[in-house]
């Protein structure tokens, strides 16, 4: 069964330096993978999504991630964080069991970005 | 805008109360999910339907039953309402097919149950 573990429950960076939120995923086969963002009190917004091509991957608002297969990992970065980045984010893997590939989203990670 | 649409946004029940949460999406999707939302557990799939007329359960199906009358629709019941309910719910759809791709959510449902 397929399975997402997120390293960190909370991260705080600082306005203007780099951002680094840590997935881990367990998967039988070669997994379909997504970062999804949550701000306050709103739904979520897919940021990015790794599907068997390249295995660096550029989401929206300058995030990126990269698919490690050796390393089962999808960390999520961004070279500079903006105020507005603050909010929760979640990693993603599509389980395809039974051909109608369910989300199984990992616990998620706040970030918060100080000035 | 095209999307889905939960209503109501939030809601208050009493343990033992009843209701139904409403999903509706206008993009002709196939697939339709109903998630959960806790602290630090973050999404957890509740039922889901491949097309109209189907259901199925997810991860934590226990306490509620869900319909797929129209293909635009998903309604998720609470027939007897208990404070483990207590949680943001979240709808979300999805096109057939390609099926990785197109997971559209909605704003969710905040419910309480005292």
């Amino acid at each position: 069964a397929q399975s997402v573990t997120q390293l960190d429950s909370h991260v705080s960076v600082s306005e203007g330096t780099p951002v680094l939120l840590r997935c881990n995923y367990s998967s039988s086969y070669s997994p379909s993978l997504f970062w999804y963002v949550q701000h306050p009190n709103k739904g979520l917004q897919l940021l990015l999504k790794y599907t068997s091509a390249a295995t660096l991957v550029k989401g929206i608002n300058g995030f990126e991630a990269e698919f490690k297969k050796s390393e089962t990992s999808f960390h999520l970065t961004k070279p500079s964080a903006h105020m507005s980045d603050a909010a929760e984010y979640f990693c993603v893997v599509s389980d395809g069991a039974g051909g109608y590939n369910k989300l199984i989203f990992g616990a998620g990670t706040r970030l918060a970005v100080h000035p | 805008n095209a999307g889905v649409t939960q209503t109501p946004k939030f809601r208050v029940l009493k343990t033992g109360q009843s209701m139904t949460l409403l999903c509706a999406q206008d993009m002709n999707h196939e697939y339709m999910y109903w998630y959960r939302q806790d602290p630090g557990m973050g999404l957890r799939l509740i039922h889901y339907s491949v097309g109209e007329g189907t259901t199925a359960k997810g991860e934590v199906p226990d306490g509620y039953n869900v319909s797929r009358l129209k293909k635009q629709n998903f309604l998720l019941g609470l027939e007897s309402a208990a404070p483990s309910q207590t949680s943001v719910y979240f709808c979300a759809s999805r096109p057939a097919g390609q099926g990785i791709y197109g997971y559209t959510f909605g704003s969710g449902t905040r419910l309480t149950v005292v």
